[in-house]
């Protein structure tokens, strides 16, 4: 069966400082693998996936994601950080076949003034 | 387009008792997944619907069922409620396709034992 871990509970990162939230994953096969964020009281909001093709994956809000095989990793990634983009963020992941979406537990980031 | 709608977003209820709570999935989208969220377990998979019948089960007591009717639309529903029910419930649809296709979600419905 297919899983996914997140090894940080919580992320802290000062504003305009470079932030990664960290995503490993077990699957039998190809990946089809994805981030969401979560707001406060919101439901989940689609960032972007990882399906095939270039490793490094752009997504929404200026984060993007880098898929390594070999490390079995998809860890987010954004360049410079918000205040805003202080939020809950999952990993996901599917395999091959009708199986479901796997979610991480979660990592919450917190971007400090 | 409307989103995944979940209604209702909050409900109280009382250790025993049973719930239903309904969701609504973005027109034209035939599968409906439903998840379980709290602090300590983060998001897990209850189950999938998929034109009417169930595609994937996570691992649940009997006590959570669902269904899916012609429409799309879908209910779970639990029953004797227990203080660890409480939780965030929430519904995710995907559009008909490959796998690759990413979910929509609702809101939530917000559910409290007491």
């Amino acid at each position: 069966a297919q899983s996914v871990a997140q090894p940080e509970d919580q992320v802290n990162v000062a504003e305009g400082n470079p932030l990664t939230v960290k995503c490993t994953y077990s699957v039998s096969g190809n990946p089809y693998l994805f981030w969401y964020v979560q707001y406060p009281n919101r439901g989940l909001q689609f960032l972007l996936k990882y399906i095939t093709g270039d490793n490094l994956v752009k997504g929404s809000y200026g984060f993007e994601a880098e898929f390594n095989k070999s490390q079995t990793s998809f860890h987010l990634k954004k360049p410079s950080a918000l205040v805003s983009d202080s939020a809950l963020y999952y990993c996901a992941v599917r395999q091959a076949g009708n199986t479901p979406l796997v979610f991480g537990k979660g990592t919450r980031l917190s971007v400090i003034a | 387009k409307a989103g995944v709608t979940q209604t209702p977003r909050y409900l109280i209820k009382t250790r025993g008792q049973q719930v239903t709570l309904s969701c609504s999935p973005i027109s034209g989208h035939r599968s409906v997944s439903w998840y379980q969220q709290t602090p300590g377990q983060g998001l897990q998979f209850l189950f999938e619907y998929f034109s009417e019948t169930q595609r994937n089960k996570g691992n649940f007591p009997g006590r959570f069922s669902g269904r899916q009717f012609s429409n799309s639309r879908s209910e779970m529903n639990v029953s004797t409620l227990e203080l660890g029910d409480s939780a965030l419930y929430l519904c995710a649809s995907r559009p008909p396709g490959t796998v690759n296709t990413e979910a929509f979600f609702g809101q939530g419905t917000r559910l409290t034992v007491v």
